[in-house]
């Protein structure tokens, strides 16, 4: 069974410039969902994916944007990037099987400079 | 907006000695989890729990979950080194999930 991979595991932008971050979810898992975590912080739900449709958004900005796949991975947008956008990015899948069960991918680490 | 307030934010303790953790919210919780994250990695998952009142144990870790549904404790017995990490708790109401800030634990040997 293969685990949640993201990538880039880190990235180094500038303000204003745009990113795309990319997850693979866990064999089987439909769902997928996507965090912002800042130093020190408890991750922030951004929003959720689930049959390529989203269906559940946290207090984000709309240049927060995303995609789900057919084959269920997903990628996170952020347009504009600004100093406080610097944070771990965390990709999380799920199913019905496994409930409300996250399984959590290692992150993408964004430093916006 | 849903708000999980953990305490303490950071507690250091030396190999051996017991330690409890919080979560509150002024929320009824439909259900509560608790996750644990190491530095460098995502969250993983150590228990769910539903019904007002219930403990469950994984180990040396006991979990309960408050009779009224809006708190919820983890307590480590004899820690180690290896329990160091941040303790989350997490609810999921209507296709979100909201995350506390955390308890950073740092078990010194």
């Amino acid at each position: 069974e293969t685990g949640v991979t993201q990538s880039p595991t880190h990235l180094i932008k500038t303000r204003g410039q745009q990113v795309t971050l990319r997850c693979s979810s866990q064999s089987g898992h439909n769902t997928v969902s996507w965090y912002q975590q800042a130093l020190g912080q408890g991750p922030q739900f951004i929003f959720q994916y689930y049959r390529e449709e989203e269906n559940g958004r946290g207090n984000f900005p709309p240049r927060f944007s995303g995609l789900q796949f057919p084959n269920y991975s997903s990628e996170l947008n952020v347009n504009a990037l600004e100093l406080d956008d610097s944070a771990l990015y965390l990709c999380a899948s799920s199913s019905l099987s496994s409930g409300e069960k996250l399984f959590f991918g290692s992150g993408t680490q964004l430093s916006v400079l | 907006t849903q708000l999980l307030e953990q305490s303490p934010q950071f507690l250091s303790i030396q190999e051996g000695e017991n330690l409890t953790v919080y979560c509150n919210s002024s929320s009824v919780f439909s259900s509560l989890q608790w996750y644990r994250q190491e530095p460098g990695e995502g969250p993983v998952l150590l228990v769910t729990v539903v019904t007002g009142g219930e403990v469950k144990k994984l180990k040396r870790l006991t979990f309960q979950f408050g009779d009224a549904r809006k708190d919820s404790s983890l307590h480590i017995t004899a820690a180690q080194p290896g329990d160091t990490g941040l303790y989350l708790c997490a609810q999921y109401n209507f296709n979100k999930f909201y995350f506390g800030s955390g308890t950073k634990l740092n078990v010194k040997p």
